[in-house]
């Protein structure tokens, strides 16, 4: 399976500001995912990263707040733009060349 | 509306004893469902998946019962381990995208 690493692990952020969340993926994979967990809830998606296109966005989530690369296969950035308390969460990367889907640790973000 | 329900927030079973996890779906396209464990500071792991043309599918300690007409699905463990304290996720797909249900918390007593 598919060894997926992502960074930061964690960050603090002042409103306002915005944080690019990297993922890297250590196998070729046909698909990357980006999700997002609120506190106390369950994995939500935000999108589907496309390579060398642009992202598939679920509804309630736009590319103005949630731009996302994706220049090869293996390589895909998210980025929580002008963030506020309500981005406080944990982002998570995921990839598959096949079912299932497998995660990166995630990225816990803050925002005071 | 969710479309994937774990509506057992928590459960707690005795080491050795079996865990059975339950998830119910709403949405007739889904035909492929998975577990995925997920520990803290960590991101899920999956554990073992089943399509709908099959009932059960089995892993070593961890198995997966499939009942379409009620559209239900369930994980048992058996024997629990402590090492299995975890929150489970249910995950059900329709296409390539997955669909969470909001997790169960599984504390194995030792």
């Amino acid at each position: 399976s598919a060894v997926i690493s992502q960074k930061p692990s964690r960050d603090i952020c002042q409103r306002g500001t915005s944080l690019t969340i990297q993922c890297q993926v250590d196998s070729q994979v046909t698909m990357m995912f980006w999700y997002r967990q609120q506190p106390g809830q369950s994995l939500t998606l935000i999108a589907t990263a496309n390579q060398g296109s642009e992202a598939t966005y679920e509804s309630g989530f736009v590319i103005d707040k949630f731009p996302i690369s994706r220049p090869n296969l293996t390589f895909s950035t998210l980025t929580v733009s002008n963030m506020s308390p309500e981005d406080s969460s944990i982002y998570l990367c995921s990839g598959s060349r096949n079912q299932p889907q497998h995660f990166g640790d995630g990225t816990r973000l803050s925002i005071l | 509306d969710q479309q994937v329900k774990q509506n057992s927030p928590s459960l707690s079973v005795q080491e050795g004893r079996i865990s059975i996890l339950n998830c119910d779906y709403t949405n007739s396209m889904f035909d492929y469902f998975l577990w995925y464990k997920k520990y803290p500071a960590e991101g899920p792991t999956f554990l073992i998946s089943i399509s709908s043309i099959k009932d059960k599918n089995e892993d070593g300690r961890f198995t997966v019962f499939l009942n379409k007409s009620a559209k239900h699905l369930s994980l048992h463990i058996v024997p629990s381990q402590p090492g299995d304290s975890a929150v489970y996720f249910c995950a059900a797909s329709g296409g390539q995208n997955f669909v969470f249900g909001p997790g169960t918390r599984l504390s194995v007593l030792p």
